[in-house]
C-alpha cells in the first residue's frame, strides 16, 4: 500500500515564473485536499475535490493558482507569476467518501522563489 | 473565520515524564478532532483522531475532548526523545466548510534524555 505522494519535494524557481506540483492519492481515496504551510504556523487550506469536482476553493486561492484532477485520480496545483511570499510547503492530503474521514498527508512540495 | 488555538509551548519534559497538549477551538458545533505529529521539515502525521465526548486511548497517546468546554488534549506517557517534534490540533469544519481541517499554530515538544 502506498501512501500519498508528491512530485516533485522541492522546486526553486525564480519571481514572475510558473510552477505545477503533482499529487498522486491514496488509491481508494475519492477527496483530495491541497493546503500550504509556512514557517511557524499550521497547514491553512487551499481547496479540495471529491473525484473530480473542485467543491471548495478558500480565499488564499488567488487567481494565480489554479487546481485541477482531470479523472479525479492525480491533482495538480499551478501557480503563475510566482511571488516570493509564495515560497512555502504545499501538502496535497486524500481522504476517504466521509467529509470528516482522517485526512493523510503527502511528504509535501517546498518551494522556494528567489 | 474558525480559530483553533494551542498552547504555542515550546514545551519541554525529561524522558520518561506526561507530556500534555492543549487545543481550544472556537466552533462549538465542530465534530471532528485530529492530533498530528510534525518533525521537522516533513509533513503531518496523524497520531489520533477523536468524535465524542471523552478519553480515547492509543498506546502511550490518549486523546481528551470536552465538546462543552471547546478543548481537546492529547496526553503522551512515557515520553520519548524520538516524541520530539510540532504537534498540530485541527479541526473539521461545518456546512459548506466541513471538508477542510483548521490548524493550529502547533506546539513544539522537546524530550530530553
Amino acid at each position: 500500500d502506498t501512501g500519498v505522494s508528491q512530485d516533485p519535494r522541492h522546486k526553486i524557481t525564480k519571481r514572475g515564473q510558473n510552477v505545477t506540483f503533482r499529487c498522486d492519492p491514496i488509491s481508494e481515496h475519492n477527496r483530495l485536499y491541497w493546503y500550504r504551510q509556512t514557517l511557524g504556523q499550521g497547514p491553512e487550506f487551499l481547496t479540495y475535490f471529491q473525484n473530480e469536482a473542485q467543491l471548495e476553493k478558500s480565499r488564499l486561492l488567488s487567481d494565480r493558482f489554479s487546481a485541477e484532477r482531470p479523472k479525479g485520480s492525480f491533482s495538480t496545483l499551478e501557480i503563475q507569476r510566482t511571488e516570493q511570499g509564495d515560497s512555502a510547503m504545499y501538502l496535497c492530503a486524500s481522504s476517504g467518501r466521509h467529509p470528516t474521514d482522517t485526512q493523510y498527508f503527502g511528504p509535501g512540495t517546498r518551494l522556494t522563489v528567489l | 473565520q474558525k480559530e483553533v488555538e494551542q498552547n504555542s509551548g515550546p514545551l519541554s519534559v525529561p524522558e520518561g515524564a506526561i507530556a500534555s497538549l492543549n487545543c481550544t477551538y472556537s466552533d462549538r458545533g465542530s465534530q471532528s478532532f485530529f492530533w498530528y505529529r510534525q518533525y521537522s521539515g516533513k509533513s503531518p502525521e496523524l497520531i489520533m483522531s477523536i468524535y465524542s465526548n471523552g478519553d480515547k486511548e492509543d498506546g502511550r497517546f490518549t486523546a481528551q475532548l470536552n465538546k462543552a468546554s471547546q478543548y481537546v488534549s492529547l496526553l503522551i506517557r512515557d515520553s520519548q526523545p524520538s516524541d520530539s517534534a510540532t504537534y498540530l490540533c485541527a479541526v473539521n469544519g461545518r456546512g459548506s466548510t466541513l471538508g477542510r481541517l483548521y490548524f493550529g499554530r502547533g506546539t513544539q515538544l522537546t524530550v530530553w534524555p
